[in-house]
């Protein structure tokens, strides 16, 4: 049972440049997030998506786009990387419809130079 | 919006010892969850214990357990028996309890057991 798999673990980027940090979950959940995490500022929501075919702005969306391809799959782009996006992305899943346990994948630490 | 706040950015402890980590939270919901999460060197993100907000009686797992005062929105996590292992930055979250809404996380508290 993987969980919550992030793709990829590490990745360094120029200013500038694109990617999309892929994540895919396989306990069926409806809903999957994305967040970013920085010192001393927690996990912050830059997108969510409660059920597939909807997603919807957290708190620092700015900059991101997101993609629900199917009910496994989350994917979170980075279409012009700027340094203030160096951060640990996480992404995790819930279906509160059984659970209220989210859980995460392993994080993408991301650093834009 | 709801906000959670963790007042606490370092603290240390003995080991075998007991510490307590503070939580407050801010929300004019009635039905919710709070959460404290644990983050390891590892990063790997994992739930240590859940509380929902209309239950009286205060969760415990093993030697972990809460203080849940709903009126005073706080929520503190005791470990107790501390062991090494519990070093670790630890989060305190919200989660609304109407539908398949986000958690919300404090800053962290970072844990240091000493040996």
């Amino acid at each position: 049972n993987a969980g919550v798999t992030q793709t990829p673990k590490f990745q360094v980027l120029k200013t500038g440049q694109s990617m999309t940090l892929q994540c895919a979950q396989d306990m069926n959940h409806n809903s999957m997030y994305w967040y970013r995490q920085d010192p001393g500022m927690g996990l912050r929501l830059i997108y969510y998506s409660a059920s597939e075919g909807t997603t919807d702005k957290g708190e620092v969306p700015n900059g991101y786009n997101v993609s629900r391809l199917n009910k496994r799959e989350f994917s979170l782009r980075l279409e012009s990387a700027a340094p203030s996006q160096t951060s640990v992305y996480f992404c995790a899943s819930c279906d509160f419809s059984w659970s209220t346990e989210a859980f995460f994948g392993q994080g993408t630490r991301l650093t834009v130079v | 919006a709801q906000t959670v706040t963790q007042s606490q950015p370092e603290m240390s402890v003995q080991e075998a010892e007991t510490v307590t980590l503070s939580c407050t939270y801010d929300t004019s919901e009635s039905n919710y969850y709070l959460f404290w999460y644990k983050q390891p060197p590892s990063r790997q993100m994992i739930l240590v214990i859940r509380q929902e907000a209309y239950k009286q009686q205060n969760a415990t797992e093993n030697r972990f357990s809460v203080n849940f005062q709903k009126a005073a929105k706080s929520f503190s996590l005791k470990i107790s028996d501390s062991q090494l292992g519990d070093t670790a930055m630890y989060f305190c979250a919200f989660m609304r309890g109407s539908g398949n809404t986000p958690l919300v996380f404090g800053k962290g508290t970072r844990l240091s057991v000493i040996a």
